[in-house]
């Protein structure tokens, strides 16, 4: 299985709501990103998880809360979001790099949620 | 720091015409370098991949080289089709984890 999948496919939320999107994937991987992407633009880091712990926070707002709950689920909280939080959002996994290594390891990336924040 | 620049779009082109998108990396190390393609409404997909100097990587009739003599990692396809028509990313990876991407290149192939 080499899928990585997202729920839900369309979002569209209030300013005051609060959502959560989420991600699985069930490839071994024990790394995995979110990323933000607007319309023409390639992806925006957001976190990275590396063995279920947080390990980068691109200085994201804390409207937006990640969560890994185990190494095949990846969470991501929205809270009190912004008209301009409306993007694609991306998840994606990947083998956990080391240094030391002469390559670094491809992610594999999911279909994405489209937010529409109101 | 480390950056990937790949030529601006878009580009049009007919069916069965030859396909180049440049694209070239800045990094202090040797990087792994990669491309991406994106289909409308979908996620990126990995079309193909090189980890070391002079590697060709090759996937649905695309190639690029790995040129550490001029930083380059050119996406070329000698015929393309309609179904092709989508927005191509060049990306490295240099350390643990972490991809940079570059602005992504979109074409349009037309019957």
């Amino acid at each position: 299985d080499t899928e990585v999948t997202q729920t839900p496919k369309h979002l569209v939320m209030g300013m005051t709501n609060k959502k959560s999107l989420k991600c699985e994937q069930h490839m071994g991987h024990r790394a995995m990103y979110w990323y933000k992407q607007k319309a023409k633009k390639p992806p925006e880091l957001m976190f990275v998880y590396s063995y279920e712990k947080l390990s980068i926070n691109e200085s994201v707002p804390s409207r937006f809360s990640p969560e890994c709950p185990n190494s095949s689920l990846l969470n991501l909280h929205l809270h009190a979001l912004q008209p301009e939080d409306s993007a694609l959002y991306l998840c994606a996994s990947s083998q956990v790099g080391t240094s030391g290594r002469n390559f670094y390891n491809e992610q594999f990336f999911g279909p994405g949620t489209r937010l529409t924040v109101l | 720091g480390d950056s990937v620049t790949q030529m601006e779009g878009p580009v049009t082109l007919s069916e069965e015409a030859f396909l180049t998108i440049n694209c070239t990396y800045t990094a202090t190390g040797y990087p792994s370098l990669f491309w991406y393609v994106q289909y409308p409404g979908e996620g990126l997909q990995l079309l193909l991949k090189a980890t070391k100097a002079d590697d060709k990587g090759s996937n649905k009739g695309f190639e690029a080289t790995y040129r550490k003599e001029t930083t380059s990692f050119h996406l070329e396809k000698g015929s393309v089709q309609v179904s092709d028509s989508a927005v191509y990313f060049c990306a490295l990876s240099d350390r643990p984890n972490d991809m940079r991407f570059g602005a992504g290149t979109r074409l349009t192939v037309k019957p």
